[in-house]
């Protein structure tokens, strides 16, 4: 298997632009979850999904966030409208089971809002 | 709400050196314990998964050990190289939340 593959990996663009991440998990994995990472915060748990489903949101900072699982193979996660306090390093990761397993993390997309 | 302490976040040491990090947890309620590396601009890697029941994991020149009553960690790098370098986090399951994470230690290992 090819890992956990994110796209893209670098992107820049200006405040107020829509930001769309894109997550590709492990075959077979059940879960997949989405982190975001700074130097202040460190790695923080945004959402993760069940069998495509949200399970539990409430690391989402605000409204503009939203994220999607519409299959097994594929999920987003959607920055609208992007500020400069949203530059960061995102991480998409998966799982057989949930809590507690060990998971299996993407290279990461480093976004950056001017 | 749990938290997750690394001490030191940087730690830099000469090339064959024996050394330890440091982790420690808030509550002690875990069922296991993750140990992750991160190298610059990279993903994380799992490294060892200690279960509650278990004190210590090895793989190769990395041994984890886990003392739930003190909510302490601790990963040991044997004859550490410089390709040893990266970020280490540890990372336990809390509530609601699959995974809680440290901030890491940031080890150098200097040939």
């Amino acid at each position: 298997d090819a890992g956990v593959i994110q796209s893209p990996r670098h992107e820049v663009t200006e405040m107020g632009q829509e930001v769309t991440l894109r997550c590709k998990p492990i075959s077979g994995h059940d879960y997949l979850f989405w982190y975001r990472q700074t130097m202040m915060r460190g790695l923080e748990l945004l959402i993760y999904f069940n069998n495509n489903v949200p399970i539990d949101d409430s690391g989402m900072p605000e409204d503009r966030f939203s994220a999607k699982m519409p299959n097994a193979s594929f999920s987003t996660l959607k920055i609208q409208p992007s500020e400069p306090r949203d530059s960061a390093v995102y991480f998409c990761a998966s799982s057989f089971f949930g809590h507690g397993d060990e998971q299996y993390f993407g290279p990461g997309t480093r976004l950056t809002v001017t | 709400k749990q938290e997750v302490t690394q001490i030191p976040a940087a730690l830099s040491v000469p090339e064959g050196e024996n050394l330890v990090l440091n982790c420690s947890f808030t509550d002690s309620a875990i069922y296991n314990l993750q140990w992750f590396r991160q190298d610059p601009g990279k993903g994380l890697t799992s490294l060892l998964l200690i279960q509650s029941s278990q004190r210590e994991q090895t793989s190769g020149r990395l041994n984890a050990s886990l003392d739930k009553s003190s909510g302490r960690s601790t990963l040991y790098i044997a004859a550490s190289q410089p390709g040893d370098s990266a970020t280490y986090l540890c990372a336990v399951p809390s509530g609601n939340t699959p995974l809680v994470f440290g901030k890491g230690t940031r080890l150098s290992v200097i040939a």
